[in-house]
């Protein structure tokens, strides 16, 4: 079945240093999305990226979805305490809704 | 509007009780999915609703855990005979329909501790 893999499975960076986590699937993907869940939280929709190539922003959050479209990456830029929590990606293969979820980078943040 | 809404929040029991949960999705989606989440770990998928689709169940771990929607509306996720390792947050997500709408929103979770 698909598998869907995150590094690294945790980082702690100092406040104010960038932050990327890289999420690496077996197969080709349909789409990719990116969730974040807060300690003691759900996990929250941050965005999808549909495209091959594909680069889209928000804020300091920069989401790259792969020419092959099997890996994505999520790059944080000058980190805030706000940025805390576990980054997981999550795919669709093509003619199936079910979305599979990787197994996410726990960011924590040293102020 | 509302969101997912998941009952009870938390919910302690003995080993080898049943128990059950419960989640009430959007109004409108037609995918639900249960997930398991340890403590500090990722999630688990057990179970995913589609419409009137069969569910996919390939993620439950065992016979005693089962679930059930009924239509498009709620869903419960049963546990029998729990043991300790059953012990964790259940979280229930839904999401419309569409390849690329498939954009997931999750409950705030059944945090489960068996003793």
């Amino acid at each position: 079945g698909q598998q869907v893999m995150q590094i690294p499975q945790y980082q702690h960076v100092q406040e104010g240093e960038d932050f990327t986590t890289y999420c690496n699937s077996s197969t080709t993907l349909s789409n990719i999305q990116w969730y974040k869940q807060r300690p003691g939280g759900h996990p929250v929709f941050l965005i999808q990226l549909v495209k091959s190539g594909e680069v889209k922003k928000q804020k300091r959050l920069t989401f790259q979805f792969g020419e092959a479209k099997k890996n994505s990456s999520l790059h944080i830029t000058a980190t805030q305490t706000t940025d805390v929590g576990t980054y997981f990606c999550a795919g669709s293969n093509f003619g199936n809704e079910k979305l599979t979820f990787g197994t996410g980078t726990r960011l924590t943040i040293i102020p | 509007g509302a969101g997912v809404s998941q009952s009870p929040s938390n919910k302690v029991t003995e080993k080898g009780k049943d128990v059950e949960l419960r989640c009430d999705p959007i109004s409108g989606h037609t995918a639900l999915y249960w997930y398991r989440q340890r403590l500090g770990q990722g999630l688990e998928f057990l179970i995913y609703f589609q419409g009137n689709s069969a569910p996919d169940k390939s993620g439950l771990p065992s016979d005693r855990f089962s679930a059930e929607r009924t239509g498009e509306s709620v869903s419960t996720l049963t546990i029998q005979r729990t043991q300790q390792e059953d012990s964790a947050v259940y979280l229930c997500a839904s999401s419309p329909t569409g390849i690329l709408y498939n954009e997931q929103f999750f409950g705030p979770g059944t945090r489960l501790t068996v003793l």
